[in-house]
């Protein structure tokens, strides 16, 4: 079982909808972080949290430490906001990846 | 934040060369990471880098295979030696700067 779970594993979505990613771990974490994979396979980072919520743009990452439990909440999507947008886990020097989300934003 | 370049973004191999991939950094970090993302999968670590020691390597993943080198604070190379069509993956590296991990563009590997 990994201990990095994401939900959904696909998501369509219409052009200006607010979407929600759903991320659970099994153990404690040091942080947490989103990032985003486009189509050419790059990776970048979007968000490190160990608490709270974080902000930027659209994009919003909330972690609740007690339940073990983070979203990431991209509002008024846009199509160039199609990607695969992974949570990723560190235990200590360990990261531990969930299988990732596929969002598709359709005009 | 860490600018991380990868060399080449994108290459096809024959069976059973070897290919050598090149992962740059902007700063000076300690600890850099190589990654593997078969299609369709999430990221597995290969190997941890740190400079001045030899690699750690992953379960599953051997020196052989995946020689690393890490001569500086700045540069690495991972080798995907004799391939074949089950190394076709895209190779990341990755570091860790300021506590924050950062991710190269990736190179695209597709072995026929």
């Amino acid at each position: 079982k990994n201990e990095v779970e994401q939900s959904p594993q696909n998501l369509t979505a219409q052009e200006g909808e607010f979407i929600t990613i759903n991320c659970s771990y099994s153990v404690g974490i040091s942080a947490l972080h989103w990032l985003q994979q486009h189509p050419g396979g790059g990776i970048v980072s979007l968000f490190m949290l160990s608490s709270g919520k974080k902000k930027h743009g659209r994009l919003i990452a909330t972690i609740n430490i007690q339940e073990k439990h983070s979203s990431l909440h991209i509002t008024a999507s846009h199509p160039r906001d199609s990607a695969v947008y992974i949570c990723a886990a560190r235990f200590n020097n360990d990261m531990r990846f969930g299988a990732g989300t596929r969002l598709t934003v359709k005009p | 934040s860490a600018v991380i370049s990868q060399k080449p973004s994108r290459d096809i191999c024959q069976r059973g060369t070897s290919l050598t991939i090149q992962c740059q950094v902007d700063s000076q970090v300690t600890m850099m990471f190589w990654y593997r993302q078969q299609p369709g999968q999430s990221l597995t670590l290969i190997a941890t880098a740190n400079q001045g020691s030899e690699a750690t390597y992953e379960s599953g993943f051997v020196i052989d295979k995946f020689p690393i080198s890490r001569p500086n604070l700045t540069f690495s190379t991972l080798t995907v030696s004799n391939m074949s069509p089950e190394d076709s993956s895209i190779y990341l590296c990755s570091v860790v700067w300021r506590d924050e991990q950062y991710f190269g563009p990736g190179t695209r590997l597709t072995v026929t």
